[in-house]
């Protein structure tokens, strides 16, 4: 097992530019999530799906797009980046709610710097 | 909402020192309470986890205690050792409307001196 897996690791792009972040999990969890991770703020929601072809708002969705097409992958997507999505990035997986399994297992992270 | 508040750090020990990073939290119901931990340039991982009051969950040494009365879940070790330093999340899960809602605390970043 890979556990959760994504990439890239790090990013630098320009404002305006737009760019696709992948995560990808082979443990058969239903739920995805992304967070960005800024100092001093811990983890905040961005998007989240709780299942293959659903996907719902977070905390802070805004100038984020995501697609679940597969039950293993969860795409974040910046159209259109700026300064102040320059951050680390998440990802997280889990099980159903009702298994009685509610832990989530993290992605190593994706750093992203926007010029 | 529901919502977790942990002690400000960061916070500095020496090796075999006494450590207690504070967390407590508001929820609606009944929630299972984390620690998660994030060595540096890692993603996050469990730590340890409890599910109903009174629980105590325990891995590598380090001991949470979930107090339903005073809504806690303090984590404690009792000799730290340099390779934990890390930075700390305290978290909780709960059922909600729209499925399972996740809500992490701001994390407390701890060095550990030899």
């Amino acid at each position: 097992n890979a556990g959760v897996t994504q990439t890239p690791k790090f990013r630098v792009l320009k404002t305006g530019q737009s760019m696709t972040l992948l995560c990808a999990q082979d443990m058969n969890h239903e739920y995805m999530y992304w967070y960005r991770q800024d100092p001093g703020m811990g983890l905040r929601l961005i998007h989240y799906s709780v299942g293959e072809g659903t996907t719902a708002k977070g905390e802070v969705p805004d100038g984020y797009n995501v697609s679940r097409l597969k039950k293993q992958n969860f795409l974040l997507g910046l159209e259109s980046a700026a300064p102040s999505q320059t951050s680390v990035y998440f990802c997280a997986s889990s099980y159903r709610p009702g298994t009685g399994i509610d832990t989530q297992y993290f992605g190593p992270g994706t750093r992203l710097t926007v010029l | 909402g529901d919502s977790v508040t942990q002690m400000e750090g960061p916070v500095t020990l020496s090796e075999e020192a006494f450590l207690t990073i504070n967390c407590t939290y508001t929820a609606t119901g009944y929630p299972s309470l984390f620690w998660y931990v994030q060595y540096p340039g890692e993603g996050l991982q469990l730590l340890l986890k409890a599910t109903k009051a009174d629980d105590k969950g325990s891995n590598k040494g380090f001991e949470a205690t979930y107090r339903k009365e005073t809504t806690s879940f303090h984590l404690e070790k009792g000799s730290v050792q340099v390779s934990d330093s890390a930075v700390y999340f305290c978290a909780l899960s709960e059922r909600d409307n729209y499925g399972q809602n996740f809500v992490f605390g701001p994390g407390t970043r701890l060095s550990v001196l030899p």
